[in-house]
Formats: structure tokens, C-alpha cells, sequence
């Protein structure tokens, strides 16, 4: 198994400002992702991301608003650019780490935005 | 777009109640079926993995179950106890390496 830390756990940002979550994971990894749970809404991915390459964006998510860095195996990056109040969600990193694509979670950081 | 439904979204039981929950997931393209719980501030944990028509799994006083020909899979807590507390996920996985998760099932155990 992995563990991952998130940081910051919780946060309240002013609309239009950016705020930039962390994820170490304490072993190498290949693929991390970014998760995304509106309030009464599933997980819902954001993107993938390997170490080295772009990011994968899913449908409705696009690299402007949310950049992703992975500059190493264990860490990686998501910013929330440009936030208004419809971004007020919990983000959640993962690290695939076991069989049949097993993925491990960070806390989540709950961003409110006023 | 594929859909993962579960229910209920919420459930209020007391100290020592067996309970139940359901996720309904598409019977074609079916690699796996993971199972999660989430405690308020903390990370999703990882119960189960199942992959086979009639897999059953067990941990403790939860188990779960798998059909994948009519596309459902239910988890069981046998004698729930207030630690149990937490909303529980499943998460439907084609083997393309992203899962794609229900909506969860909110549970809390009274004591």
C-alpha cells in the first residue's frame, strides 16, 4: 500500500485567486490522480497524471483552469486557477498502487470559496 | 457515460443493527469492483476488490458480494458499531485504470 499526504487539508480562498495542492506519497508511483466531489456529488476524476508527460484532462476539465505538475514519482501537484464559488468542492489526489488498479487516497483538501 | 448508482444515500441505524447497502454498476466491459470507506477528514480506505460473477468477500463484521451478469454488488455489516460511521463507495473499473465511483452511501450507527 501507499500513503499519501495532502496538503493543505481545508482552505478558503477569495473568487478569482488560485490555490495550489500538494500530494507526496511515500513510495514511487506511476500514475497519481485528481479526483474532484462537488457537495452531494460522486468523485468525479480530473485528470491523470504520469510522471513526464502532460496530464490526461476527462471531458469537462481543461489544463487552464486546473494545471497538474508531476515533476517526480512521488509527488505531484493541482492547482485551482481562477476559483469562484462553484470550485467549492473537496479534492482528493490517489496513487495507483496494488492490483487490478487498487488506487490510495490522500485526506482531501476542503476548499471553500467566497 | 458509464453510471454507478448506489442506495441508499443515507442510512441511520443503532448500535448492533445488521445492515446492507447496494451498488448498481453496467454488466458489459466489467473488469473490477472496488469497495471504499471514508471517514470524515481522512482518507478513503480500501475494503474489497472483487472481480468474479459470485466473488464474496469478507473483513471483520463486513462482506460484500458480486454479481456481474445483472451488474450489482452488496456490501453487509453484521452487528454495526458506531466506529463503523463513515460514507462507503463503490467504484465500477473497466481496466483502463480509472474507476469511476458511485455517489456513496452515507452511514451512521447510534449508540
Amino acid at each position: 500500500s501507499a500513503v499519501i499526504s495532502q496538503k493543505p487539508s481545508r482552505d478558503i480562498c477569495q473568487r478569482g485567486t488560485s490555490l495550489t495542492i500538494q500530494c507526496q506519497v511515500d513510495s514511487q508511483v506511476t500514475m497519481m490522480f485528481w479526483y474532484r466531489q462537488q457537495p452531494g456529488q460522486s468523485l468525479t476524476l480530473i485528470a491523470t497524471a504520469n510522471q513526464g508527460s502532460e496530464a490526461t484532462y476527462e471531458s469537462g476539465f481543461v489544463i487552464d483552469k486546473f494545471p497538474i505538475s508531476r515533476p517526480n514519482l512521488t509527488f505531484s501537484t493541482l492547482t485551482v486557477s481562477n476559483m469562484s464559488p462553484e470550485d467549492s468542492s473537496i479534492y482528493l489526489c490517489s496513487a495507483e498502487g496494488g492490483g487490478f488498479n487498487i488506487q490510495y487516497f490522500g485526506a482531501g483538501t476542503r476548499l471553500s470559496v467566497l | 457515460i458509464l453510471n454507478v448508482e448506489q442506495s441508499p444515500q443515507s442510512l441511520h441505524v443503532q448500535e448492533g443493527d445488521s445492515t446492507n447497502f447496494t451498488c448498481s454498476f453496467p454488466s458489459s466491459n466489467f473488469y473490477a469492483l472496488h469497495w471504499y470507506r471514508w471517514e470524515t477528514a481522512k482518507s478513503p480506505e480500501a475494503l474489497f476488490v472483487m472481480t468474479l460473477n459470485g466473488d464474496e468477500k469478507k473483513k471483520g463484521r463486513i462482506s460484500a458480494t458480486l454479481n456481474t451478469k445483472e451488474g450489482y454488488s452488496y456490501l453487509y455489516i453484521k452487528g454495526s458499531q458506531p466506529e463503523d460511521s463513515a460514507t462507503y463507495l463503490c467504484a465500477f473499473n473497466t481496466g483502463f485504470q480509472k474507476l469511476v465511483f458511485g455517489t456513496g452511501t452515507r452511514l451512521l450507527v447510534s449508540p
